[in-house]
């Protein structure tokens, strides 16, 4: 049983396009997270949403844009893909926002764009 | 310069050997996250703590927070130890945001 999941693993595309990543979560966890890995393999924050709202908006490109429709999930839609946004993005979630949680991650998805 | 800093950067040793990894934060914090990252690319929460000292298994966490220092160690090290290994801090002084370090690749050789 895979807590958090994040489809597809792989994404390759090419510029111009839009794409969707999923995630799910079935530790029944309040807060989940869209954390991007660069090159320099350093883990920045995207987005955090606490129970379906949104607390965490870094500065991020609105291309990018997340979703969630229930606590369980967070999707990760981006428009207008630029060869910039090549990298591995990871899903997490946490039991509460916050101080003291651990995090639980997703496998990451591998988007290239090309 | 970054506010969560590790070292070494990379560190290659040999099987069984007694491994540290450090990790040094210049900012107030609420608790550190010890993670781990396979080659596959998932990771791995190993450790989260404030204060003394943690152990799980071959792994031991410490942490001197009147130092701003923790280090994560390995005894009797094993090929299936190599991985990068991640540390975190819970910053209260941004909104309790956690602040990656860059991570340690760690190659264990049998």
């Amino acid at each position: 049983d895979t807590a958090v999941s994040q489809t597809p693993k792989y994404l390759v595309t090419q510029m111009g396009n839009d794409k969707s990543i999923k995630c799910e979560q079935n530790l029944g966890h309040d807060t989940m997270y869209w954390y991007k890995q660069d090159s320099k393999k350093f883990l920045k924050i995207m987005f955090s949403y606490n129970n379906k709202e949104l607390i965490i908006n870094e500065t991020v490109p609105n291309r990018f844009s997340p979703k969630s429709p229930d606590k369980a999930h967070l999707n990760l839609h981006i428009n207008s893909l630029e060869l910039g946004d090549s990298a591995v993005y990871f899903c997490a979630s946490s039991q509460r926002a916050g101080r003291d949680s651990p995090l639980h991650f997703g496998n990451g998805t591998r988007l290239t764009v090309t | 310069k970054n506010e969560v800093e590790q070292s070494p950067q990379n560190l290659t040793a040999q099987e069984g050997e007694f491994i540290t990894i450090n990790c040094s934060y210049s900012v107030g914090i609420s608790a550190l996250h010890w993670l781990q990252q396979h080659p596959g690319g998932g990771i791995v929460s190993l450790f989260m703590l404030s204060s003394g000292k943690k152990k799980h298994g071959r792994l031991i966490a410490t942490i001197n927070i009147q130092e701003k220092h923790s280090s994560l160690h390995i005894t009797a090290s094993h090929p299936r130890d190599s991985a990068v290994y991640i540390c975190a801090v819970r910053s209260v002084d941004s909104n309790y945001q956690l602040i990656w370090g860059a991570g340690t690749k760690l190659i264990i050789k049998p």
